[in-house]
């Protein structure tokens, strides 16, 4: 199993700054994912984060955007930059699957809300 | 393309039986898994089903059909707490990430 810590777990923001949300995990993991929540919606994966390589985005995300850094193997970062009301979703990193039966992790998730 | 598709709502009454279905259609197939996610809460796992049939879990049983791309997750004596919404997710993103259904949720009453 993995535990994720993540943080900060809610953040009020203001429009136009940007805010960053960490994940720890407490084993080595070569991939990280970052999914986002809006309301009312399910998860829609936003990148994949391996460490000592750039990021891979999923389609309608980019980096200017959503710049991630994976600066080890326990480690992660997710920027949301120059924000918007539009941006107020849960955002969750993710570990796993890594194989056959293998179960997703999830950290607590940050709740982001942009006035 | 990728898509998987769940029932937006379901009801259900305390001590009862409830079946939640899912179908899907992905490029890549590693795996079904179930999660359940309390409002403003990160998914936890139920379930997870790579070969056909049932796998019971307690009062959670999920089953799969790969031919038919279906799963269920059945939830027997429901109770009160199990007010929340079911992900369906399928192991198959091209980066070996799930794929996410956009969740059931079920409203348990009394």
């Amino acid at each position: 199993s993995a535990v994720i810590s993540q943080k900060p777990s809610r953040d009020i923001c203001q429009r136009g700054t940007s805010l960053t949300i960490q994940c720890q995990v407490d084993s080595q993991v070569t991939m990280m994912f970052w999914y986002r929540q809006q309301p009312g919606q399910s998860l829609t994966l936003i990148a994949t984060a391996n460490q000592g390589s750039e990021a891979t985005y999923e389609s309608g995300f980019v980096i200017d955007k959503f710049p991630i850094s994976r600066p080890n193997l326990t480690f992660s970062t997710l920027t949301v930059s120059n924000m918007s009301p539009e941006d107020s979703s849960i955002y969750l990193c993710s570990v796993g699957p890594q194989g056959m039966g293998i179960e997703a992790f999830f950290g607590q998730g940050t709740r982001l809300t942009v006035v | 393309g990728q898509n998987i598709d769940q029932p937006t709502e379901m009801t259900a009454t305390e001590g009862a039986i409830v079946q939640i279905n899912c179908t899907y259609q992905t490029s890549g197939f590693n795996g079904l898994f179930w999660y359940q996610q309390h409002a403003g809460e990160a998914p936890t796992f139920l379930s997870y089903n790579v070969l056909d049939g049932l796998e019971e879990k307690g009062r959670f049983s999920s089953f799969l059909s790969r031919s038919k791309g279906y799963s269920y997750l059945l939830l027997k004596e429901l109770q009160m707490k199990d007010s929340a919404s079911y992900l369906c997710a399928v192991a198959g993103g091209s980066q070996g990430n799930l794929i996410f259904g956009k969740g059931t949720k079920l409203s348990v009453k009394p």
